[in-house]
């Protein structure tokens, strides 16, 4: 079946701007969490959508949000981006909440270059 | 709150040597643990996990991971490596509660050479 897949897979955006990242999560899932990766942090937890609702948020500022659609896709925005928020943001969706320990599936991430 | 700490952060080993890569987790109540690998410009593939039950956790490629209660650890092995094992690797850490994070350690990057 098919996998997690992310969209853009790259995007090139100015410092200000705003940028919407999507998911789609594998069939029949329900849980989808977003993770940004970067060189110096490593990977951190941004949100986790389970049934349109979020679950729990990571520590990042207001200007990251996300939502989750009746059919389990997400998207994620960042507003007025930053230089800082450069950064490879993973995807990730499982059949039930992160704690129910069901296994997590990864997409290969959206590459956000901010210039 | 959880944290999850990757002792090193490169190893570097010779095809067909042992690896162990050590990974070490915080939490105060029980925890689901988890290893994924990561291979240039890709995502993250799970090699294995631990809910409960047997402490050693048999995963994808030949690895397989040891969970210790006692030390709080989680510690990655693998008998006879390959230079195809070449990859970022990722401890990661969730628990039971409703609305819990996965938290991820810092990464180990494990460079296999002929």
């Amino acid at each position: 079946k098919a996998g997690v897949t992310q969209t853009p897979r790259y995007l090139i955006k100015t410092r200000g701007q705003q940028v919407t990242l999507s998911c789609s999560p594998i069939s029949g899932h329900r849980s989808v969490s977003w993770y940004q990766q970067t060189p110096g942090q490593g990977l951190q937890f941004l949100f986790e959508y389970f049934s349109e609702t979020q679950r729990n948020k990571g520590n990042f500022p207001g200007r990251f949000s996300g939502r989750q659609f009746s059919n389990s896709r997400s998207e994620m925005n960042v507003s007025t981006l930053e230089l800082g928020d450069s950064a490879l943001y993973l995807c990730a969706s499982s059949l039930t909440s992160l704690d129910s320990g069901n296994t997590i599936y990864f997409g290969e991430g959206s590459w956000l270059t901010v210039v | 709150a959880q944290s999850v700490t990757q002792l090193d952060s490169q190893v570097p080993v010779f095809e067909e040597a042992p690896v162990e890569l050590r990974c070490n987790y915080s939490s105060s109540v029980s925890v689901y643990l988890f290893w994924y690998v990561q291979y240039p410009n890709q995502g993250l593939q799970l090699l294995l996990k631990y809910l409960s039950g047997s402490t050693l956790v048999k995963g994808i490629n030949g690895f397989e991971a040891e969970f210790n209660k006692s030390q709080t650890s989680f510690h990655l092995r693998k008998p006879s490596v390959h230079i195809s094992d070449t990859a970022e690797y990722f401890c990661a850490v969730t628990d039971t509660r409703a609305g819990t994070a996965l938290i991820f350690g810092k990464g180990t990057t494990l460079s296999v050479s002929s």
